[in-house]
């Protein structure tokens, strides 16, 4: 099974301030690597495909990179509604794996 | 307009038996792969099942395999969990969600609440 590994857990930003999310995979999973954005009592919503395609609905200020094992998500400049928990998850191979997720609360 | 409606949650005895149904719209069910998530309360995300479209192919995680059963209906644009022999583990919201058919999930339901206690 490949791990999934999201750092940190929680990570305290201001309004207007950039934001580092950080995924790593235990094995190579390539660029199959997904973020969703969990806002509280909310479905999660499909951020960013093959680590840095952006879904639709979400503005430029979002943004992923990186391949192999290491994928980073940045938010350039946060903005109130931005503030939820962050889950990277592979799709290269079966079981599909999950990262513990990251909270992005506001400073 | 993609939609997706999970129902038949509820509190279930360990042991005991319940059956999760996914009504769907807005895309063409038949040719999507569609897969189960699951949350416990206050936890992370947890793949489940996933359903191929044309192979019917299945998948599941290794802590609900030959306990749960994964299922399509394509005349009624409908996925569906049995789940059997549950456990206070399996205790979590249950989200159906569209899969793009390579594996990653473009569109959710807003999930059905499982609790199993005695």
């Amino acid at each position: 099974e490949i791990v999934m590994t999201q750092s940190p857990g929680t990570l305290s930003v201001s309004p207007g301030e950039r934001a580092t999310l950080s995924c790593r995979a235990s094995q190579n999973v390539k660029t199959n690597l997904a973020w969703y954005q969990q806002k509280p009592g909310q479905a999660p919503r499909l951020l960013i495909s093959y680590a840095s395609t952006r879904a639709t609905g979400f503005p430029a200020r979002f943004s992923g990179s990186g391949s192999g094992t290491e994928f980073t998500l940045t938010i350039s400049s946060l903005q109130s509604e931005d503030f939820a928990v962050y889950y990277c998850q592979q799709y290269n191979k079966w079981p599909l794996t999950f990262g513990q997720g990251t909270k992005l609360e506001i400073k | 307009e993609v939609q997706l409606l999970e129902s038949g949650g509820g509190l279930e005895q360990p042991g005991g038996s319940l059956r999760l149904s996914c009504a769907t719209s807005g895309f063409t069910f038949s040719t999507y792969a569609l897969t189960w998530v699951r949350q416990a309360p206050g936890k992370g995300l947890e793949w489940v099942s996933t359903m191929n479209a044309g192979s019917g192919n299945t998948y599941y995680a290794d802590s609900v395999k030959g306990r749960f059963t994964i299922s399509r209906d394509n005349s009624k644009n409908t996925l569906y969990l049995q789940m059997n022999d549950l456990r206070a583990e399996d205790t979590a919201v249950y989200f159906c969600a569209k899969d793009n058919s390579l594996h990653y999930f473009d569109f959710w339901g807003q999930g059905a609440l499982v609790t199993v206690s005695s």
